[in-house]
């Protein structure tokens, strides 16, 4: 059981580049969820999907992009890098889209990314 | 916006003393959570109290909440080395999300 896996583990970008970062998760969570962790801020939530088909905004959407065509998968697309993105980046899932009881995350290694 | 956020910034200890690390959140909650994160990898959830609780325990991890105050602690006790991490609370607002703070950064001396 391999829980949520992430790729690339590490990536640098160049300014206006564009890349997708990936996570699957083989728990069939119904929640899935992107957070970006810089230094000082903790993290912040990106974009999360309550489903197949279903994506919804968080804090900090601007610049990203994401789908959920599946289950397992929930891609984050940045469309045009900036050096502001520069942080580490996590996917966590969890089994339930409500339910106050059993939002328990599952969180990915994460992925660095540095823009240049 | 963040919801959460702990005090202190960072602690340092010696192994064998306790560790107490506080949480202040700004809105009403349904449950709040503590998250380990060691250096390099991704969160892991340690311990959930619901807002109905005001105390919870889970091995050497003690958790207290107050509604009242909008604030949690997380006390570890008999800190080991291996204890060293950087520790989360995270709050579940909004739409069920997780909304997390700062973080505490421990470092445990042997």
């Amino acid at each position: 059981n391999a829980g949520v896996t992430q790729t690339p583990k590490f990536q640098v970008l160049k300014t206006g580049q564009s890349m997708t970062l990936q996570c699957a998760q083989d728990m069939n969570h119904e929640y899935m969820s992107w957070y970006r962790q810089d230094p000082g801020m903790g993290l912040r939530l990106i974009h999360y999907s309550v489903g197949a088909g279903i994506t919804d905004q968080g804090e900090v959407p601007n610049g990203y992009n994401v789908s959920r065509s599946t289950t397992e998968d929930f891609p984050l697309r940045l469309l045009s890098a900036a050096p502001s993105q520069t942080s580490v980046y996590f996917c966590a899932s969890r089994v339930t889209s409500g339910s106050s009881g059993a939002n328990v995350l599952t969180f990915g290694a994460g992925s660095r990314l540095t823009v240049l | 916006s963040q919801q959460g956020e702990e005090d202190p910034q960072a602690l340092s200890i010696q192994e064998g003393e306790n560790a107490t690390m506080n949480c202040s959140y700004k809105t009403s909650i349904n449950n709040l959570q503590w998250y380990r994160q060691n250096s390099g990898r991704g969160l892991v959830h340690l311990i959930l109290i619901r807002s109905n609780e005001r105390e919870k325990h889970s091995g050497r991890l003690r958790v207290t909440l107050d509604t009242s105050k909008k604030s949690s602690s997380l006390l570890i006790t008999a800190s080991r080395a291996a204890d060293t991490a950087s520790y989360f609370c995270a709050t579940d607002a909004r739409a069920n999300n997780l909304f997390f703070g700062t973080g505490t950064r421990l470092t445990v001396i042997p």
